[in-house]
């Protein structure tokens, strides 16, 4: 299978403070890449998503960044809240279906 | 994750016998996508689905597992003979048109516990 993956596994940040969470990819023909939140006890929530002919794409306090020669893909948080506090998952797609990483678990320190 | 109903929220079962997992999806989408998910990992793909038709089930494992999306009502996970190792959260997603390449809701999932 595909290998979508994360480096880190948990993050702490203050609040206010800005949060980047990382994402590797192993397939170069991934073409679509979405980012999810998912609170404890819920489904994963669309927060972003960017397509390959793009390399940076923002919402609102979020920012994606793809970069496709080193497969990267990074979602930043602006001035991060305490409602930010949850796993954060990429996935990327061919067309075919999609590959979700492990996740990155979230904690913002009020 | 306004729109896509799963139900039940929580199931419980006995080794060997059946589960069965609603997932309806949001207003206007016509394709299904199920996925699984154990604790402290990311969703593995299983079914992707059509009103009548199943599109790729290559994330099924071969036994006792089966999906449908009949013309009318929600979309069906069905477990036969369920074994510990079922047990995880089973989450189902929707998507309004044709191809993956689009943003899929997700439901808030279905908790099966196998006893």
């Amino acid at each position: 299978g595909e290998s979508v993956g994360l480096h880190l596994p948990t993050l702490s940040v203050q609040e206010g403070d800005n949060s980047i969470i990382n994402c590797a990819y192993s397939n170069s023909a991934s073409d679509y890449f979405i980012w999810y939140k998912q609170e404890s006890g819920k489904g994963p929530q669309f927060i972003i998503d960017i397509r390959s002919n793009m390399d940076k794409r923002q919402g609102q306090r979020v920012t994606v960044l793809l970069n496709k020669t080193v497969k990267h893909l990074s979602l930043q948080i602006a001035a991060t809240q305490p409602g930010d506090s949850a796993v954060y998952f990429c996935a990327e797609s061919t067309g075919n279906q999609f590959y979700f990483g492990t996740g990155t678990s979230l904690t913002v320190i009020p | 994750n306004a729109g896509v109903m799963q139900n039940p929220r929580h199931l419980v079962r006995r080794r060997g016998q059946e589960a069965r997992l609603r997932c309806s999806p949001m207003k206007g989408h016509s394709h299904v996508y199920w996925y699984r998910q154990l604790p402290e990992e990311g969703l593995k793909f299983m079914v992707y689905l059509q009103k009548e038709n199943i599109i790729d089930e290559s994330g099924m494992p071969k036994e006792r597992f089966s999906a449908e999306f009949p013309k009318e009502g929600p979309s069906i996970l069905r477990i036969q003979q369920v074994v510990r190792g079922d047990s995880a959260a089973y989450f189902c997603a929707s998507s309004p048109g044709a191809g993956v390449n689009q943003p899929q809701h997700f439901g808030d999932g279905t908790r099966l516990s196998i006893l």
